[in-house]
């Protein structure tokens, strides 16, 4: 099966722009969530959605949100872009509608300017 | 409020050496803990992970080792090899509520040949 996959890989944004992003899950996962990696916070949960419903957010502005289509790839968005938002992206899949095991993408390395 | 807290921050061993990386984690609801691995421009890989009805499980060279009373887990590396050389991270999950990983900081491991 293919892994995760996240596009764009790597992307400059400027200040006060928006930015999407995508993420398409492993084969037959329906449950999918967003991360934002950095040096200072690590690893933190942006939001879930399954069978496109939101199920949890993080604790984000509202700047940032998501969707999930019929399909279960999703998107996030980003809007009025800040320095603070460089970060990596990343995006996993899991196979259950609780979220255990999870898989994870490669990232979309977001660098706003 | 950090929930799961990782130590070391970074960790050197000789190889052939035993890397042992712990963490502790304080919602009593978490009933799932991964362990990933990072190596640098990939996303977070699912290396191993445990349920607190058992207290060891191995997987090859890695071993997870749970104390539910201390609420801690650990994560040991047999015969270390320098391509184990990537950042580790703890995570935990109670599936349901909260419907996402919380991460611990990660440890940065080097195994030196």
């Amino acid at each position: 099966k293919a892994g995760v996959t996240q596009t764009p890989r790597y992307l400059i944004k400027t200040r006060g722009q928006q930015v999407t992003l995508s993420c398409s899950p492993i084969s037959g996962h329906r449950s999918v969530s967003w991360y934002q990696q950095t040096p200072g916070q690590g690893l933190q949960f942006l939001f879930e959605y399954f069978s496109e419903t939101q199920r949890n957010k993080g604790n984000f502005p509202g700047r940032f949100s998501g969707r999930q289509f019929s399909n279960s790839r999703s998107e996030m968005n980003v809007s009025t872009l800040e320095l603070g938002d460089s970060a990596l992206y990343l995006c996993a899949s899991s196979p259950y509608s609780v979220s255990y095991e999870q898989y994870f993408g490669p990232g979309t390395r977001l660098t706003v300017t | 409020q950090q929930q799961v807290k990782q130590s070391p921050q970074s960790l050197i061993v000789q190889k052939g050496g035993i890397s042992i990386i712990n963490c502790a984690y304080e919602n009593t609801a978490f009933d799932y803990f991964p362990w990933y691995q990072q190596f640098p421009g990939k996303g977070p890989a699912l290396l191993i992970a445990i349920r607190p009805d058992v207290s060891e499980k191995k997987e090859g060279r890695f071993t997870i080792s749970f104390n539910k009373s201390a609420k801690q887990f650990s994560l040991h590396i047999m015969d270390s090899q320098p391509g184990d050389s990537a950042t580790y991270f703890c995570a935990a999950s109670d599936g349901g509520s909260q419907g996402n990983l919380i991460f611990g900081k990660g440890t940065k491991l080097s195994v030196k040949p």
